[in-house]
């Protein structure tokens, strides 16, 4: 199993540019999520998703959208990227109930 | 509110020492969950320990080992006889039923970057 993959592993932004940060995992989970990890601090939730279809917002929503239509993925979409955009990036993914979540490798993003 | 605090922020220690890693959680719910995951240079997260609220009972996993303390809030992780390859970043994490979304939303704490040195 790979179990949660991310691409891309870096990307550069300018400022106002979009895009889409990808997130797969094969280890069937319902639950999957996207962090935030800034300089020296812990993970902030964005968007967490339940099942295909179903989405909901973290702490830190803004600037951000997502889409789960199938099990498997879970892309993150940055519009009009900011500086404050800056961060690394984690997908992670979780079965149904209070288990352990289970973290792809993360994307290094950096917005001028 | 829920929240997670590590107060070290960096603990630097030689290797074969022990060093433990404080973790303060703040919670209404009674019924919750504490997580530790550690962050290596290469950056990904690697699951370490999953405990409920009801099971106060220490760990012991190898050199690692977790003291669960309702009355003080706290859930603290020691490594006993550290080698360079502990050197990570560690981080505490909470969930609990009072969150949106239910269980499966982790609150982490800011981390506690260990170093050993050899």
């Amino acid at each position: 199993n790979a179990g949660v993959t991310q691409t891309p592993k870096f990307r550069i932004l300018k400022i106002g540019q979009s895009m889409t940060l990808q997130c797969t995992q094969d280890m069937n989970h319902n639950y999957m999520y996207w962090y935030r990890q800034d300089p020296g601090m812990g993970l902030k939730l964005i968007y967490y998703s339940v099942g295909a279809g179903i989405t909901d917002k973290g702490e830190v929503p803004n600037g951000y959208n997502v889409s789960r239509s199938t099990t498997e993925d879970f892309p993150l979409r940055l519009e009009l990227a900011a500086p404050s955009q800056t961060s690394v990036y984690f997908c992670a993914s979780s079965p149904r109930g209070p288990y352990e979540q289970y973290f792809g490798p993360g994307t290094r993003l950096t917005v001028t | 509110a829920q929240k997670v605090t590590q107060a070290q922020t960096e603990i630097s220690v030689v290797e074969k020492e022990d060093v433990t890693l404080d973790c303060v959680y703040e919670t209404r719910d009674t019924t919750y969950y504490l997580f530790w995951y550690k962050q290596p240079p290469s950056g990904e997260l690697v699951f370490l320990i999953r405990r409920n609220s009801f099971d106060e009972q220490n760990e012991i996993s190898g050199r690692y080992s977790w003291n669960f303390q309702k009355s003080t809030s706290s859930f603290n992780f020691t490594i006993t006889a550290s080698q360079v390859v502990d050197s990570a970043v560690y981080f505490c994490a909470l969930s609990g039923p009072g969150f949106s979304g239910g269980y499966n939303k982790l609150i982490f704490g800011a981390g506690t970057r260990l170093a050993v040195h050899p």
